[in-house]
């Protein structure tokens, strides 16, 4: 079974643009959630989306957004994008909402100038 | 909200020896306890877990142990390998969020 796969892999962009990542889950995973990494503050949740529904969202300011389609694959959103947006954004997915189990893509590593 | 903290950030072992890592959380309604571990440049790896209901749970060289009542989980991993050096991070249940990290081990054995 393909694993959890993420693109593009590699993003630079500048202060003020905006940015669109894309997550494909495990086939038959239902429940995508979004992660932000860095050195500084580690893994931090940003949402999850299950059945085309976000879930639950973190804590951070609404220039972050995402969306799920009905296969599953989810897209997160950032604009305005500021120097300190400049990441790894992991997605991972589970079975279903109740399935604790996560499995993880390999990353969007963004960069912002 | 939950809080996972996490020890020691960084860890260095000879080669062979056992490496321990502790975390501990404050929402006493946590029932499901991960590790992953990542390596430079790679995705966070699902190594071990641990539910509730259980106090330890091993799966060769790596073991997981609980204590709910002191909330708090350890992972142990014996007999050290080069292979082994990544940064190893502990999680778990928050409500509605999936996973709250601790903020990593960076493990490095030492041949």
């Amino acid at each position: 079974k393909a694993g959890v796969t993420q693109t593009p892999r590699y993003l630079i962009k500048t202060r003020g643009q905006q940015v669109t990542l894309s997550c494909s889950p495990i086939s038959g995973h239902r429940s995508v959630s979004w992660y932000q990494q860095t050195p500084g503050q580690g893994l931090q949740f940003l949402f999850e989306y299950f059945s085309e529904t976000q879930r639950n969202k973190g804590n951070f300011p609404g220039r972050f957004s995402g969306r799920q389609f009905s296969n599953s694959r989810s897209e997160m959103n950032v604009s305005t994008l500021e120097l300190g947006d400049s990441a790894l954004y992991l997605c991972a997915s589970r079975l279903l909402a109740e399935n604790n189990e996560q499995f993880f893509g390999p990353g969007t590593r963004l960069t912002v100038l | 909200g939950e809080n996972v903290e996490q020890h020691p950030s960084t860890l260095s072992v000879q080669e062979g020896d056992s490496a321990v890592i502790k975390c501990t959380y404050s929402d006493s309604a946590s029932n499901y306890f991960p590790w992953y571990k990542q390596e430079l440049g790679k995705r966070p790896q699902l190594i071990i877990d641990i539910r509730s209901n259980v106090g330890e749970k091993k799966d060769q060289r790596i073991a997981v142990t609980l204590n709910k009542t002191a909330k708090h989980f350890s992972l142990h991993i014996t007999e050290t390998q080069p292979e082994d050096s990544a940064v190893y991070f502990c999680a778990a249940p928050w409500g509605n969020t999936p996973l709250v990290f601790g903020k990593g081990t960076r493990l490095s054995v030492i041949a």
